[in-house]
C-alpha cells in the first residue's frame, strides 16, 4: 500500500458541485500539503499544514478550503467547483526539520474534471 | 515574483549518453535545491537534493549548484530508456516557500 493515499483517484463532476479530495498518510509526518498541477505550469501550492492545529494558505487558495482532521489526514474541498479547477491534484507530506523543507513525498494524485 | 525557470524540452538524448538538465532561479536568498522525476501520469519523486555550492553525486545522478550564477543542474550518466520522464526543479526561496519549475521532458532514445 502507498504511504500517501489519495481518494478519489479520478472524479468527473459538474460546475457548482461540492467536491472533497481526501489524503491519508502512514509515514507519521507532521507536514502535509495540497498542490495542483496544470500542463506547462508546474506545481502550485494550494494549502499546507505543519501540524493538526496549523493551516496556511498557499499561492492559489481561492476557491478551496482544507481540513486537517488528524496528523494523518488532510482533506481538500472545492465548495462550488468551476471548470478552471480541472487539474491534477497532489497531496504531499514532509518530515524534514526546519523551514527549508523541500523533501516531499507525494500521493498518487487525484485527477479532477469539472464540466 | 520569485521564479524557477526550466527549458520545457523535450530534450532527446541517445541511450548511454549524458543527459544535462538545467534550472535557473531568481531569488538570491535561496538555500535549498531539489530535483524530482515525474513519469507520465505519476506523482513526482525526489531524486536529488543539494544545499551547498559544488557537485553532489548519487549513482548515475550528479547535481551541480552555482549560487553565484543562480543555476542548478542535473546530470544523468549512462542514460537509460527508463530515465525518460519529466524532471522538475524546485527551490526553497528566502521566505521558505518551495518554488517549482514547470519541468523538462527528457526522452532517452534506444
Amino acid at each position: 500500500d502507498a504511504d500517501v493515499t489519495q481518494t478519489p483517484r479520478n472524479r468527473i463532476t459538474k460546475t457548482g458541485k461540492r467536491i472533497m479530495l481526501e489524503c491519508s498518510q502512514t509515514k507519521g509526518h507532521d507536514r502535509m500539503y495540497w498542490y495542483r498541477q496544470d500542463p506547462g505550469l508546474g506545481l502550485r501550492l494550494i494549502y499546507y499544514s505543519f501540524d493538526v492545529k496549523d493551516i496556511n494558505k498557499g499561492e492559489i487558495s481561492d476557491g478551496y478550503s482544507v481540513s486537517r482532521q488528524a496528523q494523518a489526514k488532510f482533506s481538500l474541498s472545492l465548495e462550488s467547483a468551476i471548470p478552471n479547477q480541472t487539474a491534477l491534484y497532489f497531496c504531499a507530506t514532509s518530515d524534514f526539520p526546519g523551514p527549508n523543507t523541500g523533501e516531499l513525498f507525494f500521493g498518487e494524485g487525484s485527477r479532477l474534471t469539472v464540466l | 515574483q520569485k521564479e524557477v525557470e526550466q527549458n520545457s524540452g523535450p530534450l532527446s538524448v541517445p541511450e548511454g549518453a549524458i543527459a544535462s538538465l538545467n534550472c535557473t532561479y531568481s531569488d538570491r536568498g535561496s538555500q535549498s535545491f531539489f530535483w524530482y522525476r515525474q513519469y507520465s501520469g505519476k506523482s513526482p519523486e525526489l531524486i536529488m537534493s543539494i544545499y551547498s555550492n559544488g557537485d553532489k553525486e548519487d549513482g548515475r545522478f550528479t547535481a551541480q549548484l552555482n549560487k553565484a550564477s543562480q543555476y542548478v543542474s542535473l546530470l544523468i550518466r549512462d542514460s537509460q530508456p527508463s530515465d525518460s520522464a519529466t524532471y522538475l526543479c524546485a527551490v526553497t526561496a528566502s521566505n521558505y516557500q518551495l518554488i517549482w519549475g514547470a519541468g523538462t521532458k527528457l526522452i532517452i532514445k534506444p
